[in-house]
């Protein structure tokens, strides 16, 4: 299972772009990169999916070099209540997740 | 549709005894993972199940145990409970590609 790296914490500003950056070195081939949102005492919540250069849906979009050897989650014009874990996670969709530390985004007024 | 469903909500248990949690995936969703998150472990896989099998396993001890019915839903099972097993049990279902779907969880009190 490829294991994923990822800053401990961010902080933003309401407005802003926020990028969290992930890295997977030793992804897979059949391996998918899936984002998944958490706020306290409540379960993940999947926010996107990809495989290689970029995808968006109407909350986030995410990034993927050729390589596919990192990755970026890019939330546009973030809010207060964008403030939760993020976290990145490599699989072959084999129902095999392990999820790592997660970033925690404090997004501020 | 219904989301996942995990019951019950908030358990307190004594140190010693056994507790079975519940999960009732989205309808269609043949996979049921299991996962334990506490503040110091973050969140640890337990296992997984497909079509009633055990397909994935976390590194946890016998006394965490699963099984899942012919109707997908789930149960997980803890006995011997001790002080360190308090944690949110989450439950998360899967029809394929696209993520999966967790539940609200169980909080889980031993005391």
């Amino acid at each position: 299972l490829a294991k994923t790296t990822q800053p401990i914490s961010m902080d933003s500003y309401e407005g802003q772009e926020v990028n969290i950056t992930c890295s997977h070195n030793n992804i897979a081939t059949n391996d998918y990169i899936t984002w998944y949102q958490q706020f306290p005492s409540q379960g993940p919540r999947f926010i996107i999916q990809g495989y290689k250069t970029k995808v968006t849906n109407e909350v986030a979009s995410l990034f993927i070099p050729a390589d596919r050897k990192s990755s970026t989650l890019s939330l546009p014009r973030v809010s207060l209540s964008d403030t939760a874990v993020y976290y990145c996670l490599v699989d072959d969709n084999n129902n095999d997740m392990r999820f790592g530390a997660g970033t925690r985004l404090t997004v501020k007024p | 549709k219904a989301g996942v469903t995990q019951t019950p909500r908030y358990l307190i248990k004594t140190r010693g005894q056994q507790v079975t949690l519940s999960c009732s995936p989205i309808s269609g969703h043949r996979s049921v993972s299991w996962y334990q998150q506490t503040p110091g472990q973050g969140l640890q896989f337990l296992f997984e199940y497909f079509s009633e099998t055990q397909r994935n396993k976390g590194n946890f001890p016998g006394r965490f145990s699963g099984r899942q019915f012919s109707n997908s839903r789930s149960e997980m099972n803890v006995s011997t409970l001790e002080l360190g097993d308090s944690a949110l049990y989450l439950c998360a279902s899967a029809g394929g590609a696209g993520g999966y779907t967790f539940g609200s969880g169980t909080r889980l009190t031993v005391v």
